[in-house]
């Protein structure tokens, strides 16, 4: 199992540029998160999907951001325009569907915009 | 909705020596507790929960955690640290009902060990 696979490892982009963040959650897991690491917020749930149905993006921070999940095995973040304060570390994690096994973390995406 | 706190932001252990990390929650009613480990550069990785049950659990890499519903608390325990262990520790809680499950997480405890 090579577990949860995120793509890139790390981003540098410009201000304003647009930035598409990649998960490939482990096979058989039907939930899928999205999570924004920051020393000043600390761990944010940002949307998360359950059979590739977005159940709850209220933690998504502003229109910029959008996430899909086209099929079982994918799913993309984007933002467009990206800011600098948008600069932190996102993280994908999948899981069967309830709480009862825990949540399989990415190694995650370091996104710096300068 | 529920809350975690993780009131040391940095604990320093000398390789050997016993460990705590201490873990208060805010909810209702008994939730769904965990722990969860991040070395640097990764991703967080599952270390033990606790559903309901006996209130002492085991986990991986000899850690386990005790649950005392009157303190509110579930603080993770190891009897002889490694240097290994050094990482980031996440605390987490999730509610047992209403649906949704999702945990919310404390802001961490970085654990620094000397040798």
């Amino acid at each position: 199992d090579a577990g949860v696979i995120q793509s890139p490892r790390h981003e540098v982009t410009e201000m304003g540029q647009e930035v598409t963040l990649r998960c490939k959650p482990i096979s058989g897991h039907n939930s899928l998160f999205w999570y924004r690491q920051t020393m000043m917020r600390g761990l944010e749930l940002l949307i998360y999907f359950n059979n590739n149905v977005p159940i709850d993006d209220s933690g998504m921070p502003e229109d910029r951001f959008s996430a899909k999940m086209p099929n079982a095995s994918f799913s993309t973040l984007k933002i467009q325009p990206s800011e600098p304060r948008d600069s932190a570390v996102y993280f994908c994690a999948s899981s069967l569907k309830g709480i009862h096994y825990g949540y399989t973390f990415g190694s995650g995406t370091r996104l710096t915009v300068v | 909705a529920q809350s975690v706190t993780q009131p040391d932001i940095h604990i320093t252990v000398s390789e050997g020596a016993s460990l705590e990390l201490r873990c208060n929650y805010s909810y209702g009613a008994t939730p769904y507790l965990f722990w969860y480990v991040q070395s640097p550069g990764q991703g967080l990785q599952l270390l033990l929960k606790y559903f309901s049950g006996d209130t002492l659990v085991q986990g991986i890499k000899g850690f386990e955690a005790e649950f005392k519903r009157s303190q509110s608390s579930f603080n993770l325990r190891k009897p002889s640290v490694h240097w290994s262990d050094a990482a980031e520790y996440f605390c987490a809680v999730a509610p047992t009902s209403g649906g949704s499950y999702i945990p919310t997480f404390g802001r961490g405890t970085s654990l620094i060990v000397h040798p």
